[in-house]
């Protein structure tokens, strides 16, 4: 069966520090991965998507960046915190298709920016 | 800018009575699918409805679909206290392109 694992599940980081979220899946190949931002109260933002090694493809303009250096792995970065990159982060996984299939999604990280 | 907005924002019931949870979106849809977060967690896939289907169930789940208005429901009868959630309708702009998720309906199942 597929599961996909997310680390760390909580992280305390000062302003300015640097950032790495870890994503990986297992059971399946070549999956679409996804990393969405929940703040407090609010829906998902996404914030990457990937369909392959190395194509990463960006939502929103900040100051986060994404690889994906192998099939199974996506990594979410950043090389200076700011306050508002505090969230709930998400890494998700579909299988790779045509339509909308569904999202599988790991427990996420806890990100605060003090 | 969210695709499908979740109604009530917030619904509190009693053990065992049903809760109706609505979604309206903007665009055509390939599909809308409806997820469960609990707290703290990722979220959980529960269902999805195509654009050509109208209804679909799922143990204690029932999903409705109108396309010429541009809404679904989520009915959970004879709720849990485990049922105990928010609820996330998600649904694309256009093509294959990512879900996007509104910002969800909290529901608090009281026992």
């Amino acid at each position: 069966s597929q599961t996909i694992h997310q680390w760390p599940a909580t992280l305390v980081q000062p302003v300015g520090s640097p950032l790495s979220l870890e994503c990986t899946v297992e059971g399946t190949s070549n999956p679409n991965l996804y990393w969405y931002r929940q703040a407090a109260g609010r829906g998902l933002q996404l914030l990457f998507y990937s369909v392959g090694i190395g194509q990463i493809s960006s939502e929103v303009p900040q100051n986060l960046s994404a690889s994906r250096p192998q099939d199974r792995q996506f990594i979410l970065s950043s090389k200076k915190l700011l306050l508002s990159d505090s969230g709930f982060y998400l890494c998700a996984w579909s299988v790779r298709g045509q339509g909308i299939p569904p999202l599988h999604f790991g427990n996420g990280t806890r990100l605060t920016v003090t | 800018s969210q695709q499908g907005e979740e109604d009530p924002q917030a619904l509190s019931i009693q053990e065992g009575e049903n809760a109706t949870m609505n979604c309206s979106y903007k665009t055509s849809i390939n599909n809308l699918q409806w997820y469960r977060q609990n707290s703290g967690r990722g979220l959980v896939h529960l269902i999805l409805i195509r654009s050509n289907e109208r209804e679909k169930h799922s143990g204690r789940l029932r999903v409705t679909l109108d396309t010429s208005k541009k809404s679904s429901s989520l009915l959970i009868t004879a709720s849990r206290a485990a049922d105990t959630a928010s609820y996330f309708c998600a649904t694309t702009f256009s093509g294959n392109t990512p879900l996007v998720f509104g910002k969800g309906t909290r529901l608090s199942v009281i026992a």
